[in-house]
């Protein structure tokens, strides 16, 4: 079974267009993240949720908007998509608030804007 | 903010021993220090993890002098299959965790 599971792995569209990527969890943790990875390789953070409650709301653009139905999803979701938006979009999650335990990370969802 | 710094890229041959350091000069007493495995086209994958002196599982050992200020990860006789990025990242309990990743290092093993 896959601990954390990302979908869709790959993503390609247009300027302009609304996308979702989802996130399911099956490891019981209460903390989920989502990171971006862009074309350097830099491994930033964007949101964290705990119990379906965001605790972490890095400088990202208000385009960019999760949403945690519950404690084993988090799913996010991007407006009005922009060239600068193609990157890969990890979802992790962890036992331990705020990422003193280990972090798992899914497989990455690679998002290309044309 | 910790942030870090580390070597953009390292070689080593196959059975070497690796250490690569991670810079973080401004590490709160909260922070712990743990080191990420990433592979192409995957998420990252956790080594190991500690808060001061040194720690060592079946696959690393991390070395952190007293003051905290850098971390050494040391990978004894790597392999071909340990060719990938590592990532320096320091965590914090506190409200302002960050969870900031380092640049990475790109190590690669070769014959």
């Amino acid at each position: 079974d896959t601990a954390v599971s990302q979908t869709p792995k790959y993503l390609v569209t247009q300027m302009g267009n609304d996308k979702s990527i989802k996130c399911e969890q099956n490891l019981g943790h209460d903390t989920m993240y989502w990171y971006k990875q862009d074309s350097k390789k830099f491994l930033k953070i964007m949101f964290s949720y705990n119990n379906k409650e965001l605790i972490i709301n890095e400088t990202v653009p208000n385009r960019f908007s999760p949403k945690s139905p519950d404690k084993a999803h988090l799913n996010l979701h991007i407006n009005s998509l922009e060239l600068g938006d193609s990157a890969v979009y990890f979802c992790a999650s962890s036992q331990v608030e705020r990422g003193l335990g280990e972090l798992f990370f899914g497989e990455g969802s690679r998002l290309t804007v044309l | 903010l910790a942030k870090t710094t580390q070597p953009i890229s390292m070689d080593s041959y196959e059975g070497q021993e690796v250490n690569i350091t991670c810079s973080h000069n401004n590490i709160a007493t909260n922070d712990y220090i743990t080191w990420y495995q990433q592979f192409p086209s995957q998420g990252p994958r956790f080594i190991i993890q500690g808060y001061k002196t040194k720690v060592t599982n079946e696959v690393a050992s991390l070395f952190i002098p007293a003051d905290r200020k850098s971390s050494t990860l040391s990978l004894p006789r790597v392999s071909l299959s340990d060719t990938a990025v590592y990532y320096c990242l320091v965590a914090s309990t506190g409200t302002a965790s960050k969870l900031t990743f380092g640049t990475g290092t790109r190590l690669q093993v070769t014959l």
